[in-house]
């Protein structure tokens, strides 16, 4: 069974600092990979994702994650935060070992809030 | 852009009635889902249906079941709502290939009295 770890409920950076929320995943096969985020009172925004290739994936709003097969990581980061990235992060993943069009597993996510 | 809407942004109800919850995805694709999520918990797969009138159990989906008649539209049906459903529930439809990113609705807020 596949399963995703993010192993803080809250991350707390100043404007500015460079962020970094982390994620662990465990599947059979090999995985893909995903970051959405959440504003208060609306659904999941997509982010970013990792299929295969560059272990450095780029996404919207600056943000990018790095794809390491040996620690089973997928942690998302960003250079210099913004107020405006304060928001829920959830990572995610898919096993390609599985069969059928079968959902995502997520991780519990995090609270990302970005101090002024 | 890819457009998942759902039917309400939030819904009171009372225990014991029957509660259709609607998503209509506009992008043609094959594969919609139900998730739950619950602070603390993440999200979690109710149902998912990768065809018209097909559907697979997800995670959790004791108390709930769906309907998918048409490709553009996937319902999930509260039998008798129960205190314990009350939560947030987000729609998500996706194209055929395993690759393809999973576009979600603005959620339901379903709040069971």
């Amino acid at each position: 069974a596949q399963s995703v770890a993010q192993p803080e409920d809250q991350v707390n950076v100043a404007e500015g600092n460079p962020l970094t929320v982390k994620c662990t995943y465990s599947v059979s096969g090999n995985p893909y990979l995903f970051w959405y985020v959440q504003y208060p009172n609306r659904g999941l925004q997509f982010l970013l994702k990792y299929i295969t290739g560059d272990n450095l994936v780029k996404g919207s709003y600056g943000f990018e994650a790095e794809f390491n097969k040996s620690q089973t990581s997928f942690h998302l980061k960003k250079p210099s935060a913004l107020v405006s990235d304060s928001a829920l992060y959830f990572c995610a993943v898919r096993d390609m070992a599985g069969g059928g069009a079968d959902g995502l597993t997520f991780g519990k996510g995090t609270h990302l809030i970005i101090q002024p | 852009d890819v457009k998942v809407t759902q039917s309400s942004r939030y819904l009171v109800k009372r225990t014991g009635e029957k509660v259709f919850l609607e998503c209509v995805q506009d992008m043609d694709h094959e594969n919609m889902f139900w998730y739950r999520q619950d602070p603390g918990l993440g999200l979690r797969l109710i149902y998912f249906s990768y065809d018209v009138k097909m559907k697979e159990k997800g995670d959790i989906p004791e108390g709930y079941s769906v309907s998918r008649e048409k490709k553009e539209r996937f319902s999930l049906i509260l039998e008798s709502a129960s205190t314990n459903q009350t939560s947030m529930y987000l729609c998500a439809s996706t194209g055929g290939s395993y690759q393809e990113t999973q576009y979600f609705g603005p959620g339901t807020r379903l709040l069971v009295l």
